[in-house]
């Protein structure tokens, strides 16, 4: 069966410092992952993707995200936090088994960025 | 820039009630999805739209059912509220495009109480 994990529920960052939040997966064929950002009282925004090509994926207000085949693992980083960057993270993967259209989604990670 | 709206951002029905909660997104998107938000458990399907008068259950389809009529306007009915499906609700829309499958543009949420 194809999942998302997202081992940290909270994950506490001092501004300006670099922040990680990490996700693995597990899939039959090619992943294809993504992040989303919920900040308060809103819905959810799409960050960043990986299809193929470069591990490394860059998006959105300066999020990047490696993709790892070896370690099953999609963590999404940022060099330098911002306390803008509070926020709940949700990792999520494709479902191949469904002709591509459903999403599997990670519990998600509350990140607090700390002033 | 998509958008996708939704009906209302907060609800408050009685037990036994039918609920309906509407979803219009403006940039001619195939699919449309209904998730549920709960804490700790992430975005679960509902159900989902890949095109008109299409749909198919998610994970989570039990007590819900869903119209498309119009390839804009996703609608989800809860058929007789009860309290466990108190919860937020969230629309997502997503373009099928040539990679065959893309990022999903979401709405603000409902937030439903069932009282």
């Amino acid at each position: 069966a194809q999942s998302v994990a997202q081992p940290e529920d909270q994950v506490n960052v001092a501004e300006g410092n670099p922040l990680t939040v990490k996700c693995t997966y597990s899939v039959s064929g090619n992943p294809y992952l993504f992040w989303y950002v919920q900040y308060p009282n809103r819905g959810l925004q799409f960050l960043l993707k990986y299809i193929t090509g470069d591990n490394l994926v860059k998006g959105s207000y300066g999020f990047e995200a490696e993709f790892n085949k070896s370690q099953t693992s999609f963590h999404l980083k940022k060099p330098s936090a911002l306390v803008s960057d509070s926020a709940l993270y949700f990792c999520a993967v494709r479902d191949t088994g469904t002709g591509g259209f459903k999403t599997i989604f990670g519990a998600g990670t509350r990140l607090f960025v700390k002033a | 820039d998509v958008k996708v709206t939704q009906s209302s951002r907060y609800l408050v029905k009685r037990t036994g009630e039918k609920v309906f909660l509407e979803c219009v997104q403006d940039m001619d998107h195939e699919n449309m999805f209904w998730y549920r938000q709960d804490p700790g458990l992430g975005l679960r399907l509902i159900y989902f739209s890949y095109d008109v008068k299409m749909k198919e259950k998610g994970d989570i389809p039990e007590g819900y059912s869903v119209s498309r009529e119009k390839k804009e306007r996703f609608s989800l009915i809860l058929e007789s509220a009860s309290t466990n499906q108190t919860s937020m609700y969230l629309c997502a829309s997503s373009l099928t495009g040539t990679s065959g499958y893309n990022e999903q543009f979401f709405g603000p949420g409902t937030r439903l109480t069932v009282l």
